[in-house]
């Protein structure tokens, strides 16, 4: 089975500052990976998603993240945060043509003015 | 992009009683999923809804528990029975739609038990 690691809980960053939330999985073929945001009181938002090709994947709002199969790795990036990305933010995984998501335990992310 | 309504968006329930959640879909899809979020937690999936079959659910969740209903391939419902206040969570409806197969999730059904 799956599963999904987001190793920081809780992220406190300035506006401006760049954002970087890490993610790793556990799977042993090549997964589907995605991104979602949720802000307060809000449903899920898709930012980006990987099944393959190139590694960077670029998403919505400016985000952006890499796949690195080595390291079992799926970060997300961000250049300059915006107070609006104050949010809570899940890392998934998915099997190949299955599509039942496991998801990490989130990270809160809290921008400071 | 998919556009996924649900119904209710907020509902306060008493225990012992049981709700029903709506999940319409504006274009037809195979699967659709059903997750619960409990408040401060991730998201755990409950089932899969298949048009035309039983739903299949996972583990630590029955089908006494948690009735599904796909009459078509736009729309599914969701119970939740016999509710308890550990029942209050967010309940999602999910779809895997268009290219690659995107997963896109309604805005949720928040769920107050009291």
């Amino acid at each position: 089975a799956q599963s999904v690691t987001q190793p920081d809980i809780h992220i406190t960053v300035s506006e401006g500052a760049s954002l970087e939330l890490r993610c790793n999985y556990s799977y042993g073929a090549t997964p589907y990976l995605f991104w979602y945001v949720q802000s307060p009181g809000q449903g899920l938002q898709l930012l980006l998603k990987y099944f393959s090709g190139d590694t960077l994947v670029q998403g919505i709002k400016g985000f952006e993240a890499e796949f690195k199969r080595s390291q079992s790795s799926f970060n997300l990036r961000k250049p300059s945060v915006h107070w609006s990305d104050a949010a809570e933010y899940f890392c998934a995984v998915s099997p190949y043509h299955d599509y039942k998501l496991s998801f990490g335990a989130g990270t809160t992310v809290t921008v400071r003015a | 992009s998919a556009v996924i309504s649900q119904k209710p968006s907020r509902d306060i329930c008493q225990r012992g009683t049981s709700l029903t959640i709506q999940c319409q879909v504006d274009s037809q899809v195979t699967m659709m999923f059903w997750y619960r979020q409990q408040p401060g937690q991730s998201l755990t999936l409950i089932a899969t809804a298949n048009q035309g079959s039983e739903a299949t659910y996972e583990s630590g969740f029955v089908i006494d528990k948690f009735p599904i209903s796909r009459p078509n391939l736009t729309f599914s419902t969701l119970t939740v029975s016999n509710m308890s206040p550990e029942d209050s969570s967010i309940y999602l409806c999910s779809v895997a739609l268009g290219s690659g197969n995107t997963i896109y999730f309604g805005e949720g059904s928040w769920l107050t038990v009291v």
